[in-house]
């Protein structure tokens, strides 16, 4: 049984870096979520992928964040010039195409903007 | 910012003891989500609820989507030490116009004594 999985699961970078998240879906899934989850909070949804097309972005991707899943299968998420505000944990999560919004979620890529 | 109001933020009960949690909006909602997150992982989905005064069990869970589709509630009966974690309600409400963005309680903390 394999869930989402997502990779790294940590990442410490210093400000200004750019950094990649990798995630892998569940895989008769065919679409795919990326969510921002800061301490205390509920997640925050970022951007939706159909497939390969990113039907859907929310005002918290800013023009640093990029995201992408060029076959329909993995999707990575970009962060260029890092700053400290990025720390957060980045949550992927799948959903098979029907009306259902039954979302599934991997566990996280923790990162740490010094 | 988040739409949904849950409470309690924090509940310390003993283990063998029944726990109500409850969410709600000011805002219509066609779908309530139930998901356990432990600390370091990604949420994991409970129940899921689609229609009005529905109520849905899994094992020791119970939810219940509110007749106003305004809230809902999530019952564990019998609590054990391994229902320890954070309760997030989440749904996409029907005025973001997205039926895919998932919109996230800020939680419920659970604590289960011996």
């Amino acid at each position: 049984d394999t869930g989402v999985s997502q990779d790294p699961r940590h990442k410490i970078t210093k400000r200004g870096q750019n950094v990649t998240f990798r995630c892998d879906p569940i895989s008769e899934h065919n679409r795919l979520y990326w969510y921002r989850q800061t301490l205390g909070q509920g997640p925050e949804f970022l951007t939706y992928f159909q497939n390969e097309a990113q039907l859907e972005k929310s005002r918290l991707l800013s023009d640093r964040f990029s995201a992408e899943r060029p076959k329909g299968s993995f999707s990575t998420l970009e962060i260029q010039r890092t700053e400290q505000g990025d720390s957060a944990m980045y949550l992927c999560a799948s959903s098979v195409g029907l009306e259902y919004n039954e979302q599934f979620f991997g566990p996280g890529t923790r990162l740490t903007v010094l | 910012g988040q739409q949904l109001n849950q409470s309690p933020q924090s509940m310390f009960i003993q283990e063998g003891e029944d726990v109500s949690m409850n969410c709600t909006s000011s805002s219509i909602f066609n779908t309530w989500l139930w998901y356990k997150q432990d600390p370091g992982e990604g949420p994991v989905l409970l129940i899921a609820l689609y229609k009005a005064g529905e109520l849905t069990s899994n094992g020791r869970l119970t939810a219940q989507f509110g007749i106003t589709r305004k809230d809902s509630f999530l019952n564990i009966s019998a609590s054990i030490p391994s229902d320890v974690g954070i309760y997030f309600c989440a749904g996409p409400p029907s005025f973001s116009g997205s039926a895919r963005q998932l919109t996230f309680g800020s939680g419920t903390q659970l604590t289960v004594l011996p």
